[in-house]
């Protein structure tokens, strides 16, 4: 059980918007600890898509948003394609581990 | 370029080791921290450890602690993951990863090898 909840699936057609929420608690989104969020194709290296809550790195698609408040967190995708079509993962850190938590992931289908 | 390439994976028993080491080459290595996420069969993605750049600090999940070691070559440019008395829950695909900011820890992994597959069984 992840200290970062988000759901399992989300779904939209294309060109559709979707969000995937990440909710935490005090001792990690709400203390204050950025939130990062990670794309990943099976049998690939995940890729950052945001980082700090709301920054994207360069040659990430502007179509990939991030937000947070309070213990929560989310991304958004906007214009949805086909090739979106991936586990989407958020982390940050958790001070009563004293290390770094993932969320259990949501696989985003493009219907 | 940024290149991590893992290496060391492969079968083992309940209760044996293995070391998995990660080369890196295209950034200033001792700059950075290092971490070591995995990914189960059928799971999501899991953080195991983490060190600092100057390999001083290091940082280690609650389900590895104790049992798994992680260090850096800042001469070979390269991190590794000790890992002893292995479990079948340990089967995973093993990536390392790169720090995003150069000196800080926490930081977001900006980086990632193509991982390697440790499978703990008899």
């Amino acid at each position: 059980q992840s200290l970062l909840t988000q759901p399992p699936s989300v779904s939209g057609a294309p060109g559709q918007r979707v969000t995937i929420s990440c909710t935490g608690s005090s001792s990690n989104i709400g203390a204050g600890y950025d939130v990062n969020w990670y794309q990943h194709l099976p049998g690939t290296a995940p890729k950052l898509l945001i980082y700090a809550n709301s920054n994207r790195p360069s040659g990430v698609s502007d179509r990939f948003s991030g937000s947070k408040s309070g213990t929560s967190a989310s991304l958004a995708i906007t214009g949805l394609q086909a090739e979106d079509e991936a586990d989407y993962y958020c982390q940050s850190y958790d001070s009563s581990l004293s290390g770094s938590v993932f969320g259990g992931g949501t696989k985003v289908t493009v219907l | 370029e940024v290149r991590l390439l893992e290496s060391g994976g492969g079968l083992v028993q309940p209760g044996g080791s293995l070391r998995l080491s990660c080369a890196a080459s295209g950034f200033a290595f001792s700059g950075y921290s290092m971490t070591w996420v995995r990914q189960a069969p059928g799971k999501g993605l899991e953080w195991v450890s983490g060190i600092s750049g100057s390999g001083i600090d290091t940082y280690y999940a609650e389900s590895v602690k104790g049992r798994f070691t992680i260090s850096r070559d800042i001469s070979k440019t390269t991190v590794y993951l000790q890992m002893n008395s292995l479990r079948a829950d340990d089967t995973a695909v093993y990536y390392c990863a790169k720090g995003l900011f150069f000196g800080g820890y926490p930081t977001p992994f900006d980086y990632w090898g193509q991982g390697t597959l440790i499978t703990v069984s008899s």
